[in-house]
């Protein structure tokens, strides 16, 4: 079945560091892939998706890339704020519907 | 922006004793909603997709009879875990898609569930 494996954290960085928070996936097909983020006491939130192959999803400075020769999705923002901190969940959908398969999710503390 | 609200954000009860959870979502009507379970430092694991006015659909390994789920309206989805026990404590967490924009899925809050 389709699955989601994403690098677990806690990252700890400092405030305008690089982050990159690597995500793979297998999948049947052609799945769509999205990162959500939940910040402290909130609900997930759509980070940014792609749906084909060489898509780069963008929003809030995040940016990633589909990558179907890697089956990867890999997170990244080249300066962290500390408003970043958060858990951010790599995920898929796959043929079956809206159906979401998870990452374990990655822990990000940005510190002053 | 899409909001997806549960009740309650947490709750505590007794062996053998049955717990309803709502999710409503707030803004948009929704015919489809998930329910996913959480547990401590593991991914999210759907449990069951229910959609208004049919009965839900659970994945494989989720007992239906154990997880009622009822999907009354556009607005509002039920998760009831019956006969609770310990092994059913966790955090369980719905979303919800817009009729309307049916590729994104809206997260609520989640509900911590113990059971003593």
């Amino acid at each position: 079945g389709d699955s989601v494996t994403q690098m677990e954290g806690p990252v700890t960085l400092s405030e305008e560091a690089f982050l990159t928070i690597n995500c793979t996936y297998t999948a049947t097909g052609y799945p769509s892939l999205f990162w959500y983020v939940q910040y402290p006491g909130e609900g997930l939130q759509l980070l940014l998706k792609a749906t084909k192959a060489d898509d780069k999803g963008s929003n809030k400075g995040f940016e990633a890339t589909y990558r179907k020769e890697t089956t990867s999705f890999h997170l990244e923002k080249g300066s962290v704020q500390v408003s970043d901190s958060a858990v951010y969940f790599c995920a898929l959908s796959g043929a079956a519907g809206n159906k979401l398969t998870f990452g374990g999710g990655t822990r990000v503390l940005v510190k002053p | 922006g899409a909001v997806v609200s549960q009740h309650p954000s947490w709750v505590i009860c007794k062996s053998g004793t049955s717990v309803k959870i709502e999710c409503r979502s707030l803004d948009f009507q929704a015919t489809t909603m998930f329910w996913y379970r959480q547990f401590p430092k593991k991914s999210l694991m759907l449990m069951a997709t229910s959609n208004e006015g049919s009965k839900a659909t659970y994945e494989q390994g989720v007992e239906k009879d154990k997880f009622l789920i009822n999907h009354a309206s556009l607005t509002l989805s039920t998760l009831t875990v019956t006969s609770a026990h310990p092994e059913d404590s966790s955090f369980y967490i719905c979303s919800a898609v817009d009729y309307l924009s049916t590729d994104t899925q809206y997260f609520g809050p989640g509900t911590r569930l113990t059971v003593l």
